[in-house]
């Protein structure tokens, strides 16, 4: 079974300054990691995901993260925040033993990302 | 893009009353879709899995005979909450996905409160 820690729960900042929402994960095989945002009542949407090739992935919005390997992490990163960030962005991983599509995913707790003027 | 629509986005049903979440994909087929609850202030967990024309998966923990899961289409799954209680009430994500390997596409979700 896998795990997802997402290790801060929130995330004050200003606007235009960097951010990273940091995220590890466990696995006895192999995964395929997705970060996701979600607006307040709304459903998900896919930022990025990583699923091989270059470990550096870069998603919408001007959002990207790293996969690294050795320390089981996937970090999201933006260099410049705006308002309209603000919302909870959850990671998630699919093992890729299940051999069927991303859909079974396990979510991390969450980080709710709030972008100050 | 591809384009999941849940119904209602809210729902306010009284105690012992059943409640009926669809789950539509409208421009493909959804060979699978997902079914998810998320509680307040708390991360998403996958309910049960839904393959068309077969009876869905449950994760441990999750009453098959509450939550009762109908995948008759290939582009529609309903979630029925039967006898509901405060406690059911949630935030219920349905996803879908048309074939291995293909992106998953998630509705807008559900808040069903249960008084």
């Amino acid at each position: 079974a896998q795990s997802v820690t997402q290790l801060d729960s929130q995330v004050p900042v200003f606007e235009e300054a960097p951010v990273e929402l940091r995220c590890n994960y466990s696995s006895s095989v192999s995964v395929y990691l997705f970060w996701y945002v979600q607006y307040p009542n709304q459903g998900l949407q896919l930022l990025l995901k990583y699923l091989s090739g270059s470990t550096l992935v870069k998603g919408i919005n001007g959002f990207e993260a790293e996969f690294n390997k050795s320390q089981t992490s996937f970090h999201l990163r933006k260099p410049s925040v705006h308002i309209s960030d603000t919302a909870e962005y959850f990671c998630a991983v699919s093992e890729l033993s299940r051999g069927t599509s991303y859909g079974k995913l396990t979510f991390g707790q969450g980080t709710i990302l709030t972008v100050h003027p | 893009g591809a384009v999941v629509s849940q119904h209602p986005s809210r729902v306010i049903c009284k105690s012992g009353t059943s409640v009926k979440i669809e789950c539509r994909s409208l421009d493909f087929q959804a060979t699978t879709m997902f079914w998810y609850r998320q509680f307040p202030k708390q991360s998403l967990m996958l309910m049960a899995t839904s393959n068309e024309g077969s009876k869905a998966t449950y994760e441990q923990g999750v009453e098959k005979d509450k939550f009762l899961i109908n995948h008759a289409s290939l582009t529609l799954s309903t979630l029925t909450v039967t006898s509901a209680h405060p406690e059911d009430s949630s935030f219920y994500i349905c996803s879908a996905v048309s074939n291995v390997g293909s992106p998953l596409h998630f509705g807008n979700g559900t808040r069903l409160t249960v008084t």
